[in-house]
């Protein structure tokens, strides 16, 4: 399967630091995605890097991918509280559809 | 900014009873995805459509569940006769022209089976 593994499984962190989380997959990609999603609420889409790139930023947002490894980090710089969601990875392999992970839960603290 | 539109946001149903889920995707999207997640669980792929047909579906989606886009608007899921398991939040999702770059979900129907 390609799907993807976050790990931590959950995070609790205090305002103002930095989270990081880690997703692992099996097969190649295409690209990878995270998402996010507040307490019952949909996903929503966060960012997106290609088999072809190492790393990405949007705004406090620094994605990196590892296709040698197979895995890619999630870093949240100056974490808020609004931060708290859970955050999943995506992967997408060629003509399939989009498979998630498990999620990471994040806690920030105020 | 234009989102994926679900109803109803929760739908109770007995046990062997059919439920229609239902979607409005964003409109200019050409391609459609039901998700599913049980609480505090991973988001399961159910199916994917594009032009009219199934393009992708997952082991989950078996002879119990159907799709259907009836007009321009709308894209369905139907579960024939529910079972306890099919316990969950439905997510629909849309994406534009190319396929799974960035999908929009919508905010889910959560369907409880008794």
């Amino acid at each position: 399967s390609q799907q993807g593994e976050e790990d931590p499984q959950a995070l609790s962190i205090q305002e103002g630091e930095n989270a990081t989380m880690n997703c692992s997959y099996k097969t190649s990609i295409n690209n990878l995605q995270w998402y996010r999603q507040n307490s019952g609420r949909g996903l929503v889409h966060l960012i997106l890097i290609r088999s072809n790139e190492r790393e990405k930023h949007s705004g406090r947002l620094r994605v990196t991918l590892d296709t040698s490894k197979k895995s890619s980090s999630l870093l949240i710089t100056a974490s808020r509280a609004a931060d708290t969601a859970s955050y999943f990875c995506a992967t997408h392999q060629a003509g399939t559809a989009l498979i998630f992970g498990k999620g990471t839960t994040l806690s920030v603290s105020s | 900014e234009p989102e994926v539109t679900q109803t109803p946001s929760h739908q109770v149903t007995q046990m062997g009873q059919e439920v229609i889920l239902r979607c409005v995707p964003i409109s200019n999207h050409l391609y459609f995805y039901w998700y599913r997640q049980i609480l505090g669980q991973k988001v399961e792929f159910l199916v994917s459509f594009y032009n009219n047909e199934i393009s992708e579906k997952s082991e989950i989606f078996d002879d119990q569940f159907s799709v259907e886009r009836p007009d321009g608007s709308n894209f369905t899921l139907k579960i024939r006769s529910t079972k306890l398991e099919d316990s969950a939040m439905y997510f629909c999702a849309s994406s534009d022209g190319t396929a799974t770059e960035k999908l929009f979900f919508g905010s889910g129907t959560q369907l409880s089976v008794l």
